[in-house]
């Protein structure tokens, strides 16, 4: 099973919308940590977001929010005011604090029409 | 400044060959990882190492290996026994279960 399901594929959004990526993930542990990465055209990962499972509070950066919600195991990514530099592929991911390895999503491609 | 290089950008490689694909991170991280990317598709882990002189395989490790000499570099050798290794290869580094950090990526292309 999917431990990370990115079920959007691809998302298209006029620009100035605002639009939201789903992100559900499966764990068993308790500790446990969500990430956001974007990968732009130029194929580099960046960072954008970790968060460990004991902090359910929402954050904003700019225009950037996330909402991380236990009870739904999911972990939602939503850019307002979307800009065409936003159009990338957005993977979210999972990393176990009993393993070793990061579980990757298999990415939303986000296009913002001009 | 501090951060992981891939070198080369594009790689090509004539079927038979082997290659090797560089990964050196100056972040003094622990832990470093090689992922393959295939257009459309998400990362599956090639293999990944936690210390010097140490390393497992991940998903996709066949046709592949890697050295971990030094903490600085992971370089990834795709062999002949790889079949289809035209893709995207990233390397990420992390400090042990925390953010990893991702390099450039390398286009590689078999003729």
């Amino acid at each position: 099973a999917q431990k990370v399901t990115q079920a959007q594929t691809e998302i298209s959004v006029v620009e100035k919308e605002d639009v939201t990526l789903d992100c559900v993930y499966e764990t068993r542990d308790t500790t446990y940590y969500l990430f956001w990465y974007k990968q732009p055209p130029s194929g580099e990962l960046v960072f954008l977001i970790r968060r460990n499972s004991f902090d359910e509070q929402n954050e904003i950066s700019g225009r950037y929010s996330w909402n991380f919600q236990k009870s739904t195991s999911s972990f939602n990514f939503t850019i307002t005011a979307s800009q065409v530099v936003d159009s990338a592929v957005y993977f979210c991911a999972l990393s176990e604090a009993a393993g070793n390895q990061f579980y990757f999503g298999t990415g939303t491609s986000l296009t913002v029409i001009p | 400044d501090g951060g992981i290089t891939q070198s080369p950008k594009y790689l090509f490689r004539k079927e038979g060959q082997n290659v090797t694909l560089s990964c050196e991170q100056n972040l003094n991280h622990d832990a470093m990882y090689w992922y393959r990317q295939d257009p459309g598709q998400g990362l599956r882990l090639i293999y990944y190492s936690q210390i010097v002189n140490d390393f497992q395989k991940g998903d996709i490790a066949e046709g592949y290996s890697v050295s971990r000499e030094k903490k600085e570099s992971f370089p990834l050798t795709v062999t002949s026994a790889q079949k289809n290794p035209t893709a995207f290869y990233l390397c990420a580094s992390s400090p042990s279960y925390d953010t990893q950090y991702f390099g450039p990526g390398t286009r590689l292309t078999v003729l």
